[in-house]
């Protein structure tokens, strides 16, 4: 079983729909959980972190964590064009080490 | 917010040759960072934690004496791919943890290194 999973998609919703990412990991004592957009040939860029369970709104964003069941989610609300990228999932699992989900692609169609 | 730096963006080299390639924190003081690869369509792997003033700790299945890590003071790592092969052929990127006030990942912006 991967540590982090994701769905790799590709998740195509149209342009102001909601955008409903997922990711589940296998380490129950994991603290920290973290989305990341990545474009296309770029580095990944944070757009949220969550610690608590329970929801974390940023924005368009919310994030989700259920460390019961062990998934967190990203809500993206008024989906745009320019959100189309990967969706990356990075759970800390202790040491200031990241691991991380292998992504998921959305597409937002205008 | 936080910068990281890596140079060069893209390197082309020639098989059996070294490439070296560098991470800077640009604005803050990095005692540790992080070298991840990623090949098309996957996700970033974890390599190795580059430690300031000591030797790297690298992930199972990463060879240390192939991927030299070297982390001489608190805003320079370095990673040097030696004898390069087609099948290191990968986007490398390095990512540094600011320790105040967010303790947030910064990523920097990566290098692809095609070998030939």
């Amino acid at each position: 079983q991967k540590e982090v999973e994701q769905n790799s998609g590709p998740l195509s919703v149209p342009e102001g729909a909601i955008a409903s990412l997922n990711c589940t990991y296998s380490d129950r004592g994991s603290q920290s959980f973290f989305w990341y957009r990545q474009y296309s040939g770029k580095s990944p860029e944070l757009i949220m972190f969550i610690y608590s369970n329970g929801d974390k709104e940023d924005g368009r964003f919310t994030a989700q964590l259920n460390k019961a069941s062990q998934y967190v989610s990203l809500l993206i609300r008024d989906s745009q064009p320019s959100d189309s990228a990967t969706y990356l999932c990075a759970v800390n699992t202790g040491f200031q080490k990241l691991v991380f989900g292998t992504g998921t692609r959305l597409l937002v169609s205008p | 917010g936080a910068v990281v730096s890596q140079h060069p963006s893209w390197v082309i080299c020639k098989s059996g040759t070294s490439v070296k390639i560098e991470c800077r924190s640009l604005d803050f003081q990095a005692t540790t960072m992080f070298w991840y690869r990623q090949f098309p369509k996957q996700s970033l792997m974890l390599m190795a934690t580059s430690n300031e003033g000591s030797k790297a700790t690298y992930e199972q299945g990463v060879e240390k004496d192939k991927f030299l890590i070297n982390h001489a003071s608190l805003t320079l790592s370095t990673l040097t791919v030696t004898s390069a092969h087609p099948e290191d052929s990968s986007f490398y990127i390095c990512s540094a943890r600011e320790l105040l006030p967010t303790g947030e990942l910064f990523f920097g912006e990566g290098s692809r290194l095609t070998v030939l």
